[in-house]
């Protein structure tokens, strides 16, 4: 079984610093996708950002990037010049993709709070 | 396209009842999933329909919880004989699925927050 795990359960940053959040996972698939999904408060969850395990580069999306190190079976998120907007909980994710379920498996999620 | 739909946004219901939910995909998305999230924590997959065929259900969901789509548009999601454990968000998410392990972006609604008293 798949599992996600986010260490950091809070975490904060001043407005236009960067800031990395942690993720980890635990797989015997070769072949899956990982997922940033962001949740404000009291609002929907909307992704952020994707990445493909066969897929060397990392993915980047303006401010956001990550730092996949398949081996490591890690994947973290970087905000770069956070913003006000960005504070949330923020979710790591994995999809299997053998199975054509697209299930999503999440972590327990990180709050982050920036600070003006 | 307005995004995903979910009503009602807040139900509380006393131990016991039945309780329904509506969710409305994205009109174009063949699939549509199903989570449960408890406070503090990330969502859990409980089932997912391509079309109107429900193909998979988490253990999580119990005889009590029984999740339709009738012709692979809107879902409903019912929960019998509610119980406080049932206390959460319950999210429905859309995607399109084009066949080949080829994954689209999962589109959440709002969620509609259950409280069991």
């Amino acid at each position: 079984a798949q599992t996600v795990t986010q260490s950091q359960p809070e975490m904060s940053v001043q407005e236009a610093e960067t800031v990395t959040l942690s993720c980890t996972y635990d797989t015997s698939e070769s072949n899956y996708y990982l997922f940033w999904y962001k949740q404000p408060p009291s609002r929907q969850m909307i992704l952020v950002i994707r990445q493909e395990a066969y897929k060397q580069q990392n993915a980047t999306e303006n401010r956001f990037s990550v730092n996949f190190q398949k081996a490591a079976k890690s994947f973290s998120l970087k905000i770069s010049d956070s913003q006000l907007g960005d504070t949330a909980m923020y979710f790591c994710a994995f999809m299997k993709r053998r199975s054509n379920t697209g299930k999503l498996i999440f972590g327990q999620g990180t709050t982050l709070q920036v600070k003006p | 396209d307005t995004g995903v739909s979910q009503n009602p946004r807040h139900k509380i219901t006393k131990r016991g009842q039945n309780v329904t939910f509506r969710c409305d995909p994205i009109s174009e998305h063949n699939r549509l999933y199903w989570y449960r999230q408890t406070l503090g924590q990330g969502p859990e997959f409980l089932t997912y329909f391509q079309n109107e065929a429900q193909l998979e259900k988490s253990r999580l969901l119990s005889d009590r919880f029984s999740a339709e789509r009738p012709k692979g548009s809107f879902s409903t999601l019912e929960i019998q004989r509610t119980e406080q454990g049932d206390s959460a968000m319950y999210l429905c998410a859309s995607s399109l699925y084009l066949g080949q392990g080829i994954f689209y972006e999962q589109y959440f609604g709002p969620g509609t927050r259950l409280t069991v008293t």
